[in-house]
C-alpha cells in the first residue's frame, strides 16, 4: 500500500524558516507534487506545486530531489497566522492502480 | 481564479435521512472533481473521482449505493449520502481540477455532516 508520510507536528517561532518533508516512495512517474495548507473546518488551500528540482513562489519554496521520492516545503519567516496543518499530495501507483494520496499531515504551531 | 464552492457548509439531520452536498467550480470548467472524507485530526481520504458525463470511480471500501455521485455538468458535482447513520458523520470535502495532467486540485471549504 502506497504511503505518503510526514512528521506529525512541528513547533517554530515567528520569523524562522520552517522546512516540512514528505516521503512518497510510490510517486507516479509523470505526477506532480502539491502542497496544501489547512485551517480547522476549512478545505485545503493550494500553496505550491512542482515536478523536480526547486520551485519558488511568493509564499514558499519546494525542493524535490532527483529521485522524487520525497519533497520539502520551505516556509520563510513564518508568522502566527501560518499555524495550520500542511499536507503533501501526490499521485501514486500501487498494485497497478493509480490514485491521489494525501500525506499524513504536519501540524505546524508558530509561537510568538 | 480557480474557486470551488461547496454547499451546505454544515448540516445536522436525523438518522435515516438522505443528504445532498453540492460542489461547484465557479470560474472554470472541471471535467474531473473529487470527493474526500476527513475524520478529526486525520488526513483526507479520497472517496471517489467524479467525471462529467460518466459514472464516478469509487475507492476501495466506499459503497457506491451509499454515496451517490452525480456530475451532470462541467461546473457541478453532487454527493448524496443516502440513509445516513451516525457513523457517516464526518467532514466531506470536494475538489475540482482544471483540464491538464499537471493542474492542481482546488478545494471547497467542506461540509460538516452530523447525523443524530
Amino acid at each position: 500500500l502506497a504511503k505518503t508520510t510526514q512528521p506529525i507536528s512541528m513547533d517554530s517561532y515567528e520569523g524562522q524558516e520552517v522546512n516540512i518533508t514528505c516521503s512518497h516512495n510510490n510517486i507516479a512517474t509523470n505526477d506532480y507534487i502539491t502542497w496544501y495548507q489547512q485551517f480547522p473546518s476549512q478545505g485545503p488551500r493550494f500553496i505550491i506545486q512542482g515536478y523536480k528540482t526547486k520551485v519558488t513562489n511568493e509564499v514558499a519554496s519546494l525542493f524535490i530531489p532527483a529521485d522524487r521520492k520525497s519533497s520539502t516545503l520551505s516556509l520563510p519567516r513564518v508568522s502566527l497566522s501560518d499555524t495550520a496543518v500542511y499536507y503533501c499530495l501526490v499521485g501514486a501507483t500501487t498494485s497497478g492502480t493509480y490514485k491521489y494520496i494525501f500525506g499524513t499531515g504536519t501540524r505546524l504551531k508558530v509561537l510568538a | 481564479g480557480a474557486v470551488v464552492s461547496q454547499h451546505p457548509s454544515w448540516v445536522i439531520c436525523k438518522s435515516g435521512t438522505s443528504v445532498k452536498i453540492e460542489c461547484r467550480s465557479l470560474d472554470f470548467q472541471a471535467t474531473t472533481m473529487f470527493w474526500y472524507r476527513q475524520f478529526p485530526k486525520q488526513s483526507l481520504m479520497l472517496m471517489a473521482t467524479s467525471n462529467e458525463g460518466s459514472k464516478a470511480t469509487y475507492e476501495q471500501g466506499v459503497e457506491k449505493d451509499k454515496f451517490l455521485i452525480n456530475h451532470a455538468s462541467l461546473t457541478l458535482s453532487t454527493l448524496t449520502v443516502t440513509s445516513a447513520h451516525p457513523e457517516d458523520s464526518s467532514f466531506y470535502i470536494c475538489s475540482a481540477k482544471l483540464p491538464g495532467s499537471n493542474q492542481p486540485q482546488h478545494f471547497g471549504d467542506g461540509t460538516r455532516l452530523s447525523i443524530l
